[in-house]
């Protein structure tokens, strides 16, 4: 098993730009997740996933867009890059989201927003 | 809101030394906790689950407890070395999906 692979490891965008962060398991977990992780604030969520075809907002979504397709991907997309979404995302999954269930995470994607 | 805090934000102790990291939390209707170990520039390590009718959850060095009426859990490290260091984050789990984190608390062990 690979895990939650996440790709790219680091990115520098524009103001302005658009990107896609890649997210995927080979665990076949129903429940995936993206957080931002910001010096001195711990992680916050921004979108997650309860299966394929079904997408929430978590604490902070906005300039953030997820879909997914399919149980083993889940991208996020950063619509206008702006400065302040420099930040380290995760991704993360567990089997059904289900309350007791362990959290598996990403070795993150390390974007700069110029 | 559920607010989860760390205290220390950053720990240094001799080789040997066991540890001790403090999470606290606002909201008492939690369904777990979950401890995390991360390595700089890496991801997370789960490192220990404990469900909100446990005490305590045990394995290998580490030892974390649950007291959900005062809002605070405990993980405790013992006989530091120096592969210790690392940040170490707590996670409540409400009950929904969102965790919500604390900022962590920077373990040094010095050899």
């Amino acid at each position: 098993n690979a895990g939650v692979t996440q790709t790219p490891k680091f990115q520098v965008l524009k103001t302005g730009q658009s990107m896609t962060l890649q997210c995927a398991q080979d665990m076949n977990h129903e429940y995936m997740s993206w957080y931002r992780q910001d010096p001195g604030m711990g992680l916050r969520l921004i979108h997650y996933s309860v299966g394929a075809g079904i997408t929430d907002q978590g604490e902070v979504p906005n300039g953030y867009n997820v879909s997914r397709s399919t149980t083993e991907d889940f991208p996020l997309r950063l619509l206008s890059a702006a400065p302040s979404q420099t930040s380290v995302y995760f991704c993360a999954s567990s089997y059904s989201g289900q309350v007791g269930e362990e959290q598996y995470f990403g070795p993150g994607t390390r974007l700069t927003v110029t | 809101k559920q607010e989860v805090t760390q205290i220390p934000a950053a720990l240094s102790v001799p080789e040997g030394e066991n540890l001790v990291l403090n999470c606290s939390f606002t909201d008492s209707a939690i369904y777990n906790l979950q401890w995390f170990r991360q390595d700089p520039g890496k991801g997370l390590t789960s490192l220990l689950l404990i469900q909100s009718s446990q005490r305590e959850q045990t394995s290998g060095r580490l030892n974390a407890s649950l007291d959900k009426s005062s809002g605070r859990s405990t993980l405790y490290i013992a006989a530091s070395q120096p592969g210790d260091s690392a940040t170490y984050l707590c996670a409540v789990r409400p009950n929904d999906y969102k965790l919500s984190f604390g900022a962590g608390t920077t373990v040094t062990v010095r050899a």
